[in-house]
């Protein structure tokens, strides 16, 4: 299996623009987890997903912030107006029955 | 609030010595503790576990001793290697599935020297 798949790499934007983030988990896996990552507040998890059903989303920031999984095999995070202080790497993360969590490569966002 | 504190935040040890992180928590609820590591410019990957059923687990070079009534685990790196660079987290989370919602210290970013 590929792994977990990110998709961009690297975004770069302008403040108060839309930024749609894409994930892939691994084929057969149950749950799915969203996470930014930045220098002063670590890894904070966003949102999580089991069977496609949003579980627990306490963890996202704003309304700005919303996330989706249409289907088993896809998910969106989508950050609308996007700030400065979003600037971060988004990491997708995806795990079967709760196990170990697997993390994709990581989205570097940069709102300039 | 559920929080899982990790010191230090940056550790340069030399070759061949022996790197130590330290992670404690608040809530006695929870009853997994993973180590994750991550290189850079990739995500994180799981490194080893320990449930609190046990005091001590070793893989490799790799140890977690957990101390239940402290409310603390550490990360024991023997014979540290330049290859171990890279940012360590300890996380914890409760129930029986180990992939629920994890709470994760803030980082050690350790330097193995040559």
């Amino acid at each position: 299996d590929a792994g977990v798949i990110q998709s961009p790499r690297h975004e770069v934007t302008e403040m108060g623009q839309e930024v749609t983030l894409r994930c892939k988990p691994i084929s057969g896996h149950d749950y799915l987890f969203w996470y930014r990552q930045t220098m002063m507040r670590g890894l904070e998890l966003l949102i999580y997903f089991n069977n496609n059903v949003p579980i627990d989303d306490s963890g996202m920031p704003e309304d700005r912030f919303s996330a989706k999984m249409p289907n088993a095999s896809f998910s969106t995070l989508k950050i609308q107006p996007s700030e400065p202080r979003d600037s971060a790497v988004y990491f997708c993360a995806s795990s079967f029955i709760g196990d170990e969590q697997f993390f994709g490569p990581g989205t570097r966002l940069t709102v300039l | 609030q559920q929080q899982v504190k990790q010191s230090p935040q940056s550790l340069i040890v030399q070759k061949g010595g022996i790197s130590i992180i330290n992670c404690a928590y608040e809530n006695t609820a929870f009853d997994y503790f993973p180590w994750y590591q991550q290189f850079p410019g990739k995500g994180p990957a799981l490194l080893i576990a320990i449930r609190p059923d046990v005091s001590e687990k070793k893989e490799g070079r790799f140890t977690i001793s957990f101390n239940k009534s402290a409310k603390q685990f550490s990360l024991h790196i023997m014979d540290s290697q330049p290859g171990d660079s890279a940012t360590y987290f300890c996380a914890a989370t409760r129930g029986n599935n180990a992939g629920n919602m994890l709470t994760f210290g803030g980082g050690t970013r350790l330097m193995v020297k040559p």
